[in-house]
């Protein structure tokens, strides 16, 4: 089976400094999607970025990047000049087969002004 | 619509009690999706509809959950007889189409307290 863990469930970090949220996942597949959502307490999943397993070049969305090392089975979130909007949970996603998205325990961000 | 409508947005019902969360899709969004979030803890994979057809239920906690849609549109989770372990928040998301380049879009979610 196919499962996610996020090792830090919580985090801190200064305005505008960088933070690092790590996600391991095992599986046996080798073509596969990950992602990391944001949920702030309005509870709405807002997804953050997604990294296809065949492609070997980091995703980035602006201040978001990922470090994808696919055979250490790690995919860790690195949020740069983080805002206070930023505070949230993060969660760590694995889609295999299409349809059954698997999540890590999430990681409460807080972002300290 | 602009999002993924869930509703209620809270419910609270009596043990035993029969309960129907109700999800509406993005418009246009062939695939949709059933979770359910535990209080402190990451999304457990329910189900997934492609049109009005749920090809795998095993992801259903047992046989008192349901679910359904009609029309490829509208979504209904029916639980019978709740049990306090089914205390969580619902969550639905919708897709154009399946599969991991077709962002999952979520809604904000049935919070759903079994007394």
């Amino acid at each position: 089976a196919q499962t996610v863990t996020q090792s830090q469930p919580e985090m801190s970090v200064q305005e505008a400094e960088t933070v690092t949220l790590s996600c391991t996942y095992d599986t046996s597949e080798s073509d596969y999607y990950l992602f990391w959502y944001k949920q702030p307490p309005s509870r709405q999943m807002i997804l953050v970025i997604r990294q296809e397993a065949y492609k070997q070049q980091n995703a980035t969305e602006n201040r978001f990047s990922v470090n994808f090392q696919k055979a250490a089975k790690s995919f860790s979130l690195k949020i740069s000049d983080s805002q206070l909007g930023d505070a949230a949970m993060y969660f760590c996603a694995y889609l295999y087969n299409n349809n059954d998205m698997r999540f890590g325990a999430g990681t409460r961000l807080t972002v300290k002004p | 619509g602009a999002g993924v409508s869930q509703s209620p947005s809270n419910k609270v019902t009596e043990k035993g009690k029969d309960v129907e969360l109700r999800c509406d899709p993005i418009s246009g969004h062939t695939a949709l999706y059933w979770y359910r979030q535990s209080l402190g803890q990451g999304l457990e994979f329910l189900i997934y509809f492609q049109g009005n057809s749920a090809p795998d239920k095993s992801g259903l906690p047992s046989d008192r959950f349901s679910a359904e849609r009609t029309g490829g549109s509208v979504s209904t989770l029916t639980i019978q007889r709740t049990q306090q372990e089914d205390s969580a928040v619902y969550l639905c998301a919708s897709s154009y189409r399946l599969g991991g380049r077709q962002p999952q879009h979520f809604g904000d979610g049935t919070r759903l307290s079994i007394l």
